[in-house]
């Protein structure tokens, strides 16, 4: 039973347009959802991270977006860039430092030049 | 900071063969975690560790799967015997226990292992 759905596999956007990925999640126990970036040959790495006390969190073209009635949060990226080509990863935890980390299956996004 | 090391980056082994992954933390962090990456079930929690005592290890797929953690600086994951359904990338990672809000975890570049 997965806690954390990201239903697009894939996405492709053109350069210099917006990006946005979605996820679900069912646990309403989540306090803390991360999005992780991943390049083809590398480990995830961290991009930006949503407080559920906030429902929204920016950081420069990154902005995160949690709707926490509707258990949803997005990732946009303005304007996408070629190098924002990756597998990104939507992710939750529950209490701060407690409790491992649960992934969604992760969605890559093709900026097309 | 060298980052989280893991190794070997690539292992190709015949089915029955042990192998051993290996992994060292961020000098400093006390939590570390074992996942393995697959086209049908993404990231997948294996086991993981706080101050290397095995916290949870309900995500390890069978008991062909072990991992430990001697000390603070290491951690191995083994499969003995390996299949060919282990074939994943497999992660480490480490973070700091109560360093901060967000539990943002630090991945190692992962191990490829292809069982034949």
């Amino acid at each position: 039973d997965q806690q954390v759905k990201q239903n697009s596999p894939s996405l492709s956007v053109q350069e210099g347009r917006i990006s946005i990925l979605n996820c679900d999640y069912t646990n309403s126990m989540f306090d803390y959802f991360l999005w992780y970036k991943k390049y083809p040959a590398e480990g995830p790495t961290f991009l930006i991270s949503i407080s559920s006390i906030k429902d929204k969190n920016e950081d420069g073209r990154f902005t995160v977006f949690l709707n926490k009635s509707a258990k949803h949060l997005s990732l946009h990226i303005v304007p996408s860039q070629p190098g924002d080509s990756a597998v990104y990863f939507c992710a939750a935890s529950g209490l701060s430092g407690n409790t491992p980390l649960v992934f969604g299956k992760g969605t890559r996004l093709s900026v097309i030049a | 900071d060298a980052g989280v090391i893991q190794s070997p980056r690539h292992e190709v082994t015949e089915m029955g063969q042990e192998v051993t992954l290996r992994c060292k933390p961020i000098s400093g962090h006390n939590s570390l975690f074992w996942y393995r990456q697959t086209m049908m079930r993404g990231l997948e929690l294996l086991i993981y560790f706080n101050n290397n005592v095995p916290i949870d290890d309900s995500g390890m797929p069978e008991d062909r799967f072990s991992a430990k953690m001697p000390n603070a600086s290491f951690s191995t994951l083994k499969i003995q015997p390996s299949e060919p359904r282990d074939s994943a990338v497999y992660f480490c990672a480490s973070s700091l226990l109560g360093g901060g809000p967000y539990n943002e975890q630090f991945f190692g570049p992962g191990t490829r292992l292809t069982v034949l």
